[in-house]
């Protein structure tokens, strides 16, 4: 049973314009979201996170939405960058901070 | 400060032989959560080991285990290998209710 899931495996984005990555959920209980950043060859790296008692968290560039009513999540990347290409995974905490995760989306930026 | 690091980088064993993968947490850190990221897939629960003792694991078979030591760093054990347990094999570390989870970079396991 996939809680968490990332129904995109790639997406690819003009350099400058938005990148919108989606997650979607399953279990009402989870209260927290987290989105990670994965470049090859190196671990995940925290991104942003977004408590359920919020529609909207902001950080620079990068924003996380929030809709409860549909359990659904959206990144958004706004300007997107090069340097943004790698791999994204959403995540909910299950138990204590053991982490669900989503399948992941490839995010290519191109010039 | 010293993130989490993870030894070996990559390991390459054959079919039915031992993988023994270790893992440092950053300092302060009580906890450590190990995941596999098998080609193509997600990133999927192992274990989750805090103060010396297994707290969960995930919907692996027993030949997959590991302990904590006392200065909290970690092991992670796969008997009986098989070619599927190829996979890169992360290790976090936090301090309990501390979101979010700091990750090393992973052991690539290769059997063959």
């Amino acid at each position: 049973d996939q809680q968490v899931k990332q129904n995109s495996p790639s997406l690819s984005v003009q350099e400058g314009r938005i990148s919108i990555l989606n997650c979607d959920y399953t279990n009402s209980m989870f209260d927290y979201f987290l989105w990670y950043k994965k470049y090859p060859a190196e671990g995940p790296t925290f991104l942003i996170s977004i408590s359920s008692i919020k529609d909207k968290n902001e950080d620079g560039r990068f924003t996380v939405f929030l809709n409860k009513s549909a359990k659904h999540l959206s990144l958004h990347i706004v300007p997107s960058q090069p340097g943004d290409s790698a791999v994204y995974f959403c995540a909910a905490p299950a138990v204590a901070d053991k982490l669900i995760f989503g399948t992941g989306t490839r995010l290519q930026v191109f010039p | 400060e010293a993130g989490v690091t993870q030894s070996p980088t990559h390991l390459i064993k054959t079919r039915g032989q031992q993988a023994t993968l270790r893992c440092s947490p950053i300092s302060g850190h009580t906890s450590v959560y190990w995941y596999q990221q098998a080609l193509g897939l997600g990133l999927q629960f192992l274990l989750w080991y805090d103060e010396g003792e297994e707290r969960n694991r995930g919907n692996f078979p027993p030949r997959f285990s590991g302990r904590q030591f006392p200065n909290y760093s970690s092991e992670l054990n796969v008997n009986a290998l098989e070619l599927e347990d190829s996979a890169l094999y992360l290790c976090a570390s936090i301090s309990l209710g501390q979101s979010p989870l700091h990750f090393g970079n992973g052991t690539r396991l290769t059997v063959t």
